[in-house]
Formats: C-alpha cells, structure tokens, sequence
C-alpha cells in the first residue's frame, strides 16, 4: 500500500484565492511526522511545514496551514492569498517513528498553477 | 548555516559510461539520504545512511549504484553503467535525526539536486 496519496495531479487557482492541496497518508505507527515541501521548477526541495502526530491543534506557517485530521489519516495543506509565486510542485511527505529508522516517504505530488 | 551541498548540478553522458554525484550535508547531521527523482515524479529513496553506516540500501540497484560515506560526513553516490532509465534528478538530503531516537520535527533539508541525462 502507498503511505502517502496525493490525489490531485494538477490543481490551478485564481491569484489572491486559497487553495486546498490534499494528502493522505498509512501507517500503523503512533508516532509520526507529516510535511509539506515545495519544489519550483528550478528543483530545490523547500520544506514549508511539520505537522506531530501527537499535535493537537493544526500547524501554521504564515500563509500555509496543516488541516490534520487524525481519524481519517488526511493532512491536507491550505495555502491562503495565493500568490504567482506559489506555482509549484507539492508533496507531501511522512516520516514515521523510530523502529522504522526515520524513513522519509513521498507523495507523487500536486502541480499548483496559480493563476493572475 | 550552510547547506547541503551537491555537486555537479548537471551531468549528461552516454549509456554504459560510469558518473559520480558528491554531497556534503550540513554540519551535524547525522543521517543522509539519496533520492531518484524522476521528471514528473516524488522523490524515491535510494541510500540512508546513520553516519557512515547503512541503514536501508533496500530499493538502491547495487548492481550498477554504488554509495559511500566516508568518515560520516560526506558521501559518493555512483552509477556504472548508466541506462537510459536512470535519466533522473539525484537529491541529496540529511537530518539531525538518529536512528532510534523519535525524531519528529527533525527536518528533512535537501540539495539543489544533480540533474542526470543519459543519452
């Protein structure tokens, strides 16, 4: 099974709007991490934001926010006020606990096309 | 703080020709992946090393990619000989995190990448 599914292949959105990029996740263990990285076409990995398994309230990053929902295993990142800079590929990434070594897993990610 | 360093940041040779991609992670970290990256999809684990031991070579093609890390600082990753299927984008990444340890917030910091064309 995939430990982490990024549904949305291509996801376009109006400059100054907000936009929903989904990823859920499996895994058995109950300590782990979830992140969000963006990766313009220049390619550089840039890690946007963490998420606790065990972290009650939803993470926030300036414009970026994590909707976790634990029960249905989903981590959807929200960016707000979208900006033409925010045109990228987005993956979604877990790591889980310490027995399994800190192993990173990633999504096949969502290309985000902000529109002017 | 500095970086993880890559080197080169793009290479283009032929098939069954042999290339080799440096990496210097940032100071202090303790462990260090190589990802393939192939256009169009996530990054895909190749190495991970605890210092300079292995801790999962599990999906690396050890019969034509090779990786070292000498001295638990810098590391080699080599292919010989290349296929026409290895065309990929090679991330260098480390983190504080210790094999064994909860690492949680530990971030995964990446490279600028070593862009492979094999023609």
């Amino acid at each position: 099974a995939q430990k982490i599914t990024q549904t949305q292949p291509g996801m376009f959105v109006q400059e100054k709007e907000a936009v929903t990029l989904d990823c859920t996740y499996d895994t058995s263990d109950q300590s782990y991490g979830l992140f969000w990285y963006k990766q313009p076409s220049s390619g550089e990995m840039i890690f946007l934001i963490y998420q606790g398994s065990y972290d009650e309230q939803n993470a926030t990053e300036g414009r970026y926010s994590l909707n976790f929902q634990k029960a249905r295993k989903s981590a959807n990142l929200v960016i707000s006020a979208s900006q033409l800079g925010d045109s990228a590929m987005y993956f979604c990434a877990m790591r889980e606990g310490p027995g399994t070594g800190n192993q990173f897993y990633f999504g096949t990610g969502t290309s985000l096309t902000v529109i002017p | 703080e500095a970086g993880v360093a890559q080197s080169p940041r793009y290479k283009i040779i032929e098939k069954r020709q042999s290339v080799a991609f440096w990496c210097n992670p940032i100071s202090g970290h303790a462990t260090l992946y190589w990802y393939q990256q192939i256009l169009g999809q996530g990054p895909k684990l190749l190495i991970q090393f605890q210092n300079n031991g292995v801790v999962d070579d599990s999906q690396l093609p050890k019969d034509r990619f090779s990786a070292e890390r000498l001295k638990g600082v810098d590391s080699t990753l080599k292919i010989q000989p290349a296929k026409l299927e290895d065309s990929a984008v090679y991330l260098c990444a480390s983190s504080l995190a210790r094999y064994g340890t909860y690492s949680g917030a530990n971030v995964l910091t990446f490279g600028a990448g070593s862009r492979l064309t094999v023609l």
